[in-house]
């Protein structure tokens, strides 16, 4: 069964400061990899996901990720953090079928001014 | 246009009743999955429709829970005798499809309390 790791509870970052979120994954097939937001009282947004082809994804809100194989590992960036981007982000695996999705547990991010 | 609903929006229960929590996917959404996100452990899988397909059940952790989707729309999760380890808020997401492509549209929750 596919699972997600994300080692980080808690991140600050200074606004305008670049962000780097961590997520492992385990596989044994090719991956579909997802990453979603939840700002305070709403639903998820889905940021990105992939499924194939380049390894650097690009998603709203000036988010990117990149997939390594080799570190089984999809970390979310974005090079100028703003106050608006304080949320949950959540990393998902989804299965072959890509019939459900299995979501780390999250990491939290707090922006500093 | 209009996306997933949920309703409540809030539940307080009494340990022991049972209740029912609403889901309406975005019309024509042929998939609806059920999910709990409980404080501090990200979202967990309970269930999953897909047309008129068994149900995966996969997900559900106790016989104490069910749900069922009516006319291929709305879906309704019920949890019998409920217990405070249910605290927890429900996620409802739909997805036009199974095709790989198709986003999951997650509504905005319900929050469980259980007393």
């Amino acid at each position: 069964a596919q699972s997600v790791t994300q080692p980080d509870i808690h991140i600050t970052v200074s606004e305008g400061a670049s962000l780097e979120l961590r997520c492992n994954y385990s596989y044994g097939a090719t991956p579909y990899l997802f990453w979603y937001v939840q700002s305070p009282g709403q639903g998820l947004q889905l940021l990105l996901k992939y499924f194939s082809g380049d390894t650097l994804v690009q998603g709203i809100k000036g988010f990117e990720a990149e997939f390594k194989r080799s570190q089984s590992s999809f970390n979310l960036r974005k090079p100028s953090v703003h106050w608006s981007d304080a949320a949950e982000y959540f990393c998902a695996v989804a299965d072959s079928g890509y019939s459900t999705l299995t979501f780390g547990k999250g990491t939290m991010l707090l922006v500093s001014p | 246009g209009a996306g997933v609903s949920q309703s409540p929006s809030n539940k307080v229960t009494e340990k022991g009743k049972d209740v029912e929590l609403r889901c309406d996917p975005i019309s024509g959404h042929t998939a609806l999955y059920w999910y709990r996100q409980s404080l501090g452990q990200g979202l967990e899988f309970l269930i999953y429709f897909q047309g008129n397909s068994a149900p995966d059940k996969s997900g559900l952790p106790s016989d104490r829970f069910s749900a069922e989707r009516t006319g291929g729309s709305v879906s309704t999760l019920t949890i019998q005798r409920t217990q405070q380890e249910d605290s927890a808020v429900y996620l409802c997401a739909s997805r036009l499809g199974p095709g790989l492509g198709e986003e999951q549209y997650f509504g905005p929750g319900t929050r469980l309390t259980v007393t």
